[in-house]
């Protein structure tokens, strides 16, 4: 059972356009993250959001998380080639255990 | 400073061999994490330890032991690996979440990747 449902699986899109990537569960967590992975390296952290209907900006990266913090979306905004990579959620479910719950990640390709 | 640093970056190994992965931090988290990452997979985590202490073990096979020396420092040792264990091997810490837990904003190293021959 994956606990988060991340979608897209793929997307490859021009420079210049706009894209959402959503992860969605029937859990509740207590926080919730935004990773980047790039081939051959570590996630890197972008954001953690852990109060319900809370929106973070980050340049052209909108982070938000839904108010039963159930699901988050990732927008981006004017994608560029330097956006692609895999983007990963990963939350804290309310009441777990110390384990980090992952989606399957997206991988996204702007192309110039 | 939000560095998690590993060492080896590359490294190949036969199925008799024994060696080491080694992480460390100087972020005072009290949290660290080890995890395995396949090809175009999320990573899947192997062990957790919590105040130097090894907190979880997701059944993971014996030829990996991990070890913590102290706060900073977190090793796995490898012996009689399988190719099946190849892959990118992901060292993480974290500070832990202000009402506990250790879940929280967990950062990465940028990982080892493991090819066994």
């Amino acid at each position: 059972t994956q606990l988060l449902e991340q979608s897209p699986q793929f997307l490859s899109i021009q420079e210049g356009e706009n894209l959402t990537v959503y992860c969605n569960s029937s859990s509740v967590f207590s926080s919730l993250q935004w990773y980047r992975q790039e081939p051959g390296e570590g996630p890197v952290l972008l954001v953690t959001v852990v109060t319900g209907g809370e929106v973070k900006k980050l340049k052209r990266l909108t982070f938000q998380f839904g108010d039963a913090r159930k699901d988050s979306s990732l927008h981006i905004t004017a994608a560029q080639p330097g956006d692609t990579g895999l983007y990963l959620c990963a939350g804290a479910v309310q009441g777990g255990s110390e384990k980090l719950v992952f989606g399957k990640g997206t991988k996204l390709t702007v192309n110039p | 400073d939000t560095e998690v640093t590993q060492t080896p970056k590359h490294l190949v190994m036969g199925m008799t061999n024994k060696k080491s992965l080694k992480c460390e931090q100087h972020m005072g988290h009290r949290a660290m994490y080890w995890y395995k990452q396949k090809a175009k997979k999320p990573p899947e985590l192997m062990f957790v330890y919590s105040y130097e202490k090894l907190s979880i073990n997701e059944s993971v096979p014996s030829r990996f032991s991990p070890e913590c020396p102290n706060s900073s420092l977190l090793n796995l040792h490898l012996h009689a690996l399988q190719p099946e264990d190849s892959a990118l091997y992901l060292c993480a810490s974290s500070q832990g979440a202000p009402g506990g837990g250790f879940t929280y904003e967990q950062y990465f190293g940028p990982g080892t990747r493991l090819t066994v021959t």
